[in-house]
């Protein structure tokens, strides 16, 4: 069983505020990820951190920010949330091996923004 | 670039019938190959994995083998089950292209019916 969390599960917020996603992980795992799920079930990376203070964009442009100060913890934020970012956000993080460099995935947040 | 490319679903089966989700993957280096699932409300989760050519992955009654010649790593499983259904996805990570980033399919959802 993975030790990955994301919180909250749910949210609901209106357009125009911040909103913070929280990921964390006890595995002690260098590399974090967020991917946007699409309704139709696939999946877009749009952040990723290979270690503390390192962050980088991914294949899909996002506006959200993101930052990696202690291993453990990967916080996504939108400074200023819109009806686009309706999403599922799931947070993953890797065990780095060189033969088979597994993901472990957080269970999601499900963003709505009205 | 790296890209997997699965059947589309959705895909519909009777309980204890054989399954098949085809995958062919494209890499310029040397690959590791998952199956991913994901079940309803839930990340995904590793179901199995190989890290080599000719190498056979299997967890819960599913396999699937690392075919080098023909590029592609099938999911297989002789009987599904109603508790199989779920979304499943599969991926490459190469660890010395792409930055060691997975590359994932789109998914497929199936559906077992009892």
């Amino acid at each position: 069983e993975a030790d990955i969390y994301q919180t909250p599960r749910y949210l609901v917020i209106g357009t125009g505020k911040k909103i913070t996603l929280e990921c964390s992980q006890t595995m002690g795992h260098d590399k974090m990820y967020w991917y946007q799920q699409d309704p139709g079930m696939e999946l877009h990376l749009i952040h990723y951190s290979y270690g503390v203070n390192s962050t980088e964009k991914g294949d899909l442009s996002s506006e959200s920010t993101v930052s990696r100060i202690r291993t453990e913890h990967f916080p996504l934020t939108l400074e200023s949330a819109r009806p686009s970012h309706t999403s599922q956000y799931l947070c993953a993080s890797s065990d780095g091996l060189a033969a088979g460099d597994t993901q472990y995935f957080g269970p999601g947040t499900r963003l709505t923004v009205l | 670039g790296n890209s997997v490319t699965q059947m589309e679903g959705p895909v519909t089966l009777s309980e204890e019938a054989f399954l098949t989700i085809n995958c062919t993957y494209t890499a310029t280096g040397y690959p590791s190959l998952f199956w991913y699932v994901q079940y309803p409300g839930e990340g995904l989760q590793l179901l199995l994995k190989a890290t080599k050519a000719d190498d056979k992955g299997s967890n819960k009654g599913f396999e699937a083998t690392y075919r080098k010649e023909t590029t592609s790593f099938h999911l297989e499983k002789g009987s599904v089950q109603v508790s199989d259904s779920a979304v499943y996805f599969c991926a490459l990570s190469d660890h010395n292209t792409n930055a060691g980033k997975s590359t994932f399919g789109d998914g497929t959802t199936l559906t077992v019916k009892p």
